[in-house]
């Protein structure tokens, strides 16, 4: 099983600070997923990367794909209280035709007003 | 399309218990995979069914079983509750041939 390991941890900023969270493995991932969990809820797919290098954008979130795939960022930029949760990412393990995903621990995120 | 829910949404329990979790995936999805979700080890993989089989199982102990109903339906039940099983408990559903795993609201669970 893959390890992926996230940092920060933790991160409080005030609203209007930019942000960057870190995804890592020692591994090459085949694909890297990134939720957002808020209190009380399930996880949220954000994104999706696939390829090396690979830069996608949802209006104020960046996330890139590192060029050897062992590494991914997600970068906010004018954080709103709206954003805080709990940023997660995740790679599937789709061998054996079995659809299971290897979470990191995750970057809880406070945006102060 | 509806989401995924999963009842009860909480649930207290006390030791040496068991207790039996539900799980309705989004219409048309066969796959419902089941994660825990702790403060200290965050979200494990428990199992995954497709098509009432169970596909893949997570590094749980047998206490930890599921199964799933021809129409989709999955429950999964923790037998001899122990404290350590205080959890979120998620269920997911995918469609077929995609990762993309949409994932309930969870059922909190606390064991006392």
């Amino acid at each position: 099983t893959q390890l992926l390991e996230q940092s920060p941890q933790f991160l409080s900023i005030q609203e209007g600070e930019n942000l960057t969270v870190y995804c890592n493995s020692s591994s090459v991932f085949s694909s890297l997923q990134w939720y957002r969990q808020e209190p009380g809820e399930g996880p949220v797919l954000l994104v999706t990367v696939v390829t090396g290098g690979e830069v996608k954008k949802l209006k104020r979130l960046t996330f890139q794909f590192g060029d050897a795939r062992k590494d991914s960022s997600l970068h906010i930029t004018a954080a709103q209280p709206g954003d805080t949760g709990l940023y997660l990412c995740a790679t599937p393990d789709s061998g054996a035709g079995s659809y299971q995903l290897t979470f990191g621990k995750g970057t809880k995120l406070s945006v102060i007003p | 399309k509806a989401g995924v829910t999963q009842t009860p949404r909480y649930l207290i329990k006390t030791r040496g218990q068991q207790v039996t979790l539900s799980c309705s995936p989004i219409s048309g999805h066969r796959s419902v995979s089941w994660y825990q979700q702790t403060p200290g080890q965050g979200l494990q993989f428990l199992f995954e069914y497709f098509s009432e089989t169970q596909r893949n199982k997570g590094n749980f102990p047998g206490r930890f079983s599921g199964r799933q109903f021809s129409n989709s339906r999955s429950e999964m039940n923790v037998s001899t509750l122990e404290l350590g099983d205080s959890a979120l408990y998620l269920c997911a559903s995918s469609g077929y041939g995609t990762d993309t795993q949409y994932f309930g609201p969870g059922t909190r669970l606390t064991v006392l």
